[in-house]
């Protein structure tokens, strides 16, 4: 089975509230991470990624943190709003492992409470 | 132009029919994917071409066919498809098929099988 995993596959905030989205690996090996955004009848969209040699990688309004300890990666997003309704995949590059390709999550749908 | 454009956005089809989807990129990537999407899922990669050759097929049945004329056009042609075919089919491109680049996906065709 996938070993890119989340810990809830649905999440409801308050718009204006921070946002934290997280996603678990098993394969040490993995060294690059990425975030794609879902809207409803739209492709995934790049939100933001990370390589192994970082910890924490901002954008607008996004951070990435990721803890290789514990094999865990994050997604923050601040002061959610009602466009940011959408799933959440997170995904990894295993390198050769995984044919150079991306192990995709299962994903959690973020919803925005008014 | 940043955009992957698909056609048709809707399909409906027989088991029996023939069809085909396409996709087109501007881009200049060299790396271009076919992922098929069940709903509530994350996408499952398909076929991945790169410099317009084929470098990856998941195990694809061989309904499904692809096929890359030139750097910027992916088909995917359906012959005698199942009714657990029906998905939602995404096409995506990238700069190279590193699976460490971000890949640009299109907003995909909703194929039903009748």
């Amino acid at each position: 089975g996938e070993s890119v995993g989340l810990h809830l596959p649905t999440l409801s905030v308050q718009e204006g509230d921070n946002s934290i989205i997280n996603c678990a690996y098993s394969n040490s090996a993995s060294d690059y991470f990425i975030w794609y955004k879902q809207e409803s009848g739209k492709g995934p969209q790049f939100i933001i990624d990370i390589r192994s040699n970082m910890d924490k990688r901002q954008g607008q309004r996004v951070t990435v943190l990721l803890n290789k300890t514990v094999k865990h990666l994050s997604l923050q997003i601040a002061a959610t709003q009602p466009g940011d309704s959408a799933v959440y995949f997170c995904a990894e590059n295993r390198g050769r492992d995984s044919n150079y390709q991306l192990i995709w999550g299962a994903g959690t749908k973020l919803i925005i409470k008014p | 132009d940043t955009e992957v454009t698909q056609t048709p956005k809707h399909l409906v089809m027989g088991m029996t029919n023939k069809k085909s989807l396409k996709c087109e990129q501007h881009m200049g990537h060299r790396a271009m994917y076919w992922y098929k999407q069940k709903a509530k899922k994350p996408p499952e990669l398909m076929f991945v071409y790169s410099y317009e050759k084929l470098s990856i097929n998941e195990s694809v049945p061989s309904r499904f066919s692809p096929e890359c004329p030139n750097s910027s056009l992916l088909n995917l042609h359906l012959h005698a498809l199942q009714p657990e075919d029906s998905a939602l089919y995404l096409c995506a491109s990238s700069q190279v098929a590193s699976g460490r680049d971000e890949q640009f996906f299109g907003p995909g065709t909703r194929l039903t099988v009748l």
